[in-house]
């Protein structure tokens, strides 16, 4: 069974950092394609960043780039979103995601979500 | 980049059937995308990917009152025998070389 945990999710003030982890299991992570996705409190779905499989690769939404890393520890299973200079805007329910394949970067299987608060 | 387009809302009774549309902007009518379902306070649920000949799978787990469908630039999710666990949002999603794109999401209500 796929599973994947998410951690590290709090209040920050803006300008400050924070990093949340996803801890993966039940499928052959190193194989995998991950995401981050948010929902801000009563909107849809942003997509945030992707790693490739083997973490070589990553790309972000232009609205996080530059301020967010995505990482993937292919020996802990486990990725990473390291999120500084953090805005109000920030504020959002993190998901982590696992995508289908190595060619079709859809998401099939999805965390429970953080949440990210923002104080200014 | 491509844009999917989705109605905002949607409703049907109870044991009827309802098909939402996302629509692929011009230029990306070929794509393939993925349905998800959000209910109230949920985590989002992987429904099926849905390629634009109409083949689709479903994910895990996932009843066969839903199926997909396509025609054109349009991607159909058609819910059969509507349920009232099935009111929720649903998004659909695709992507392109450097970016993953998620529709704005249609809020189905079952009456």
């Amino acid at each position: 069974e796929v599973q994947l945990l998410e951690s590290g999710g709090a209040l920050v003030q803006s300008g400050g950092s924070l990093r949340l982890s996803c801890v993966a299991s039940g499928f052959i992570f190193h194989d995998c394609a991950m995401s981050w996705v948010r929902q801000a409190p009563g909107k849809g779905l942003e997509w945030v960043a992707t790693s490739s499989h083997s973490g070589a690769s990553t790309f972000y939404a232009d609205s996080v780039k530059g301020r967010f890393t995505i990482s993937k520890d292919n020996s802990q299973d486990t990725l990473h979103l390291q999120m500084n200079s953090l805005r109000a805007e920030d504020a959002a329910i993190y998901y982590c995601a696992k995508d289908l394949n190595r060619s079709w970067r859809i998401i099939d299987y999805w965390g429970q979500g953080t949440l990210v608060n923002v104080s200014s | 980049q491509p844009v999917l387009t989705q109605s905002s809302s949607a409703s049907a009774s109870l044991g009827s059937s309802v098909k939402l549309t996302c629509t692929l902007s011009s230029g990306h009518r070929t794509f393939i995308i993925a349905w998800h379902q959000q209910q109230p306070g949920k985590a989002p649920r992987y429904l099926m990917s849905l390629e634009q000949s109409g083949n689709y799978n479903r994910g895990s787990g996932v009843p066969d009152r839903f199926s997909g469908s396509s025609s054109g630039a349009d991607r159909y999710l058609t819910i059969s025998n509507l349920q009232s666990e099935d009111e929720a949002d649903y998004y659909c999603e695709t992507w392109d070389t450097y970016i993953q794109v998620f529709g704005g999401g249609t809020k189905l209500t079952v009456l």
